[in-house]
């Protein structure tokens, strides 16, 4: 069975401050993919990254950075510089069966 | 290009009654699942379509039934309504699967009275 954990429920920073979210998964796939999507008041859920467990390599577009860690099954998300419009909920997500497992979700406030 | 419509965007209906749900994905994506999120539970995966056949349904009770159509618009049913089933159902499009970007649409908020 695939697991994502998301240990942090709520983050509040203050503007321009770094914000790292953690995700923690759990596969016996060898092959999979992980995302990360942020869903604001408006309750759309809108795709921020994708990442196949071969990529190990981290990214960054814009303020937004990600780092895979295979050896730890973790898949963390930092935000950089934070901004009021960041404020969210952000979730991990791992792909399997045809479906996606979602983390609880992490709030992240963000206070000018 | 549009992005991925539902209707209604929301809905206010009697315990056991049914209600359908309306999917449109992306021009060109063939897959369309469904999920539903509540504040109790999260984000939990109902069902998932590709080419009108179901690949994987997730652990719901029967009352919960959907289907895709040869355009891949897809609905969604849930028969004999009760105050659990209240909550955000999201449809998400994709080109092929799961293991591509999955575009979420705007959900339709269901209320049970």
């Amino acid at each position: 069975a695939q697991k994502v954990t998301q240990a942090q429920t709520e983050i509040s920073v203050v503007e321009k401050e770094d914000v790292t979210l953690d995700c923690v998964y759990e596969t016996r796939d060898t092959t999979y993919y992980l995302f990360w999507y942020k869903q604001p008041p408006s309750g759309e859920l809108v795709f921020l990254i994708r990442r196949n467990s071969f990529d190990e390599q981290n990214e960054i577009s814009g303020r937004y950075s990600w780092n895979f860690q295979k050896s730890t099954s973790s898949f963390n998300f930092t935000i950089t510089a934070s901004q009021v419009v960041d404020s969210a909920v952000y979730f991990c997500a791992l792909s399997g069966d045809y479906k996606l497992s979602f983390g609880a979700g992490t709030t992240v406030t963000v206070r000018a | 290009k549009a992005g991925v419509t539902q209707t209604p965007r929301y809905l206010i209906k009697t315990r056991g009654q049914q209600v359908t749900l309306s999917c449109s994905p992306i021009s060109g994506h063939r897959s369309v699942s469904w999920y539903q999120q509540t504040p109790g539970q999260g984000l939990q995966f109902l069902f998932e379509y590709f080419s009108e056949t179901q690949r994987n349904k997730g652990n719901f009770p029967g009352r919960f039934s959907g289907r895709q159509f040869s355009n891949s618009r897809s609905e969604m049913n849930v028969s004999t309504l009760e105050l659990g089933d209240s909550a955000l159902y999201l449809c998400a499009s994709s080109l092929v699967g799961s293991s591509y970007e999955q575009y979420f649409g705007p959900g339709t908020r269901l209320t049970v009275t």
